[in-house]
């Protein structure tokens, strides 16, 4: 099965805001409400931004949110920051107790 | 506060084999199901594995199934992933994470900081 298809890469000004898109099939994204982003700084574990599509864990910024139509997925991600700046993988339930995650998009604050 | 450290990564010849151990602390470790992510070099995050809480279902990625086994031990607080018949494209920094729920076990709520994975002859 391939990867969530994402943007290599995206930049912003502070300030500004930016979105992610994050697109799969029926078969994962358009079947189900369980998809989840993350946000990686190298060397570090991964962070949870969103679960179930626009669900915002408690401590994280409401400057992050989510949505989804159809088969894909957007992370939008407003009044940018420099510590913003990391990867970012979204990832979706693709049924038979698997998961599969996007390629992962480098965001960039200039 | 939840942490997770994961231990028994190194280098290992092509077909040789390693066990990664992924120890918790800070909460009720028999309830939470947990799931091994993997991250290749210059690559993204690939889903491995997964179980649940009490060991009676496990999942697996079909480029690891067959090779890979996961456990638990809820007394130890710890979850094992047996890596076997090892390949150049298993290399990379093998993550577990506890699994969060809300209307399913659908996402990874805590992550450990990783253990690295060398396959090369």
């Amino acid at each position: 099965q391939s990867a969530l298809t994402q943007p290599a890469s995206v930049s912003g000004s502070p300030g500004q805001s930016i979105t992610i898109s994050c697109t799969g099939s029926s078969s994962d994204v358009g079947s189900y409400n369980l998809l989840s982003w993350y946000q990686h700084h190298p060397g570090k574990a991964p962070k949870l931004m969103i679960y179930e599509g626009s669900k915002r864990p408690s401590g994280v910024s409401n400057r992050f949110s989510g949505s989804k139509s159809g088969n894909t997925a957007s992370l939008t991600i407003s009044g940018l920051q420099a510590e913003d700046e990391a990867d970012y993988y979204c990832c979706s339930y693709a049924g038979s107790s698997t998961f599969i995650f996007g390629g992962g998009t480098k965001l960039t604050v200039l | 506060e939840v942490q997770l450290v994961e231990s028994g990564g190194g280098l290992v010849q092509p077909g040789g084999s390693l066990r990664l151990s992924c120890a918790a602390s800070g909460l009720t470790f028999s309830t939470y199901w947990i799931h091994w992510v993997r991250q290749t070099p210059g690559k993204g995050l690939v889903w491995v594995s997964r179980i649940n809480n009490d060991e009676s279902s496990r999942s697996y990625a079909d480029s690891v199934k067959g090779r890979f086994t996961i456990t638990r031990d809820n007394a130890k607080n710890t979850v094992y992933l047996q890596l076997n018949s090892l390949r150049a494209e298993d290399t990379g920094v093998y993550y577990c994470a506890r699994a969060g729920y809300s209307s399913a076990w659908s996402y990874f709520e805590y992550w450990g900081q990783g253990t690295l994975v060398t396959v090369s002859s």
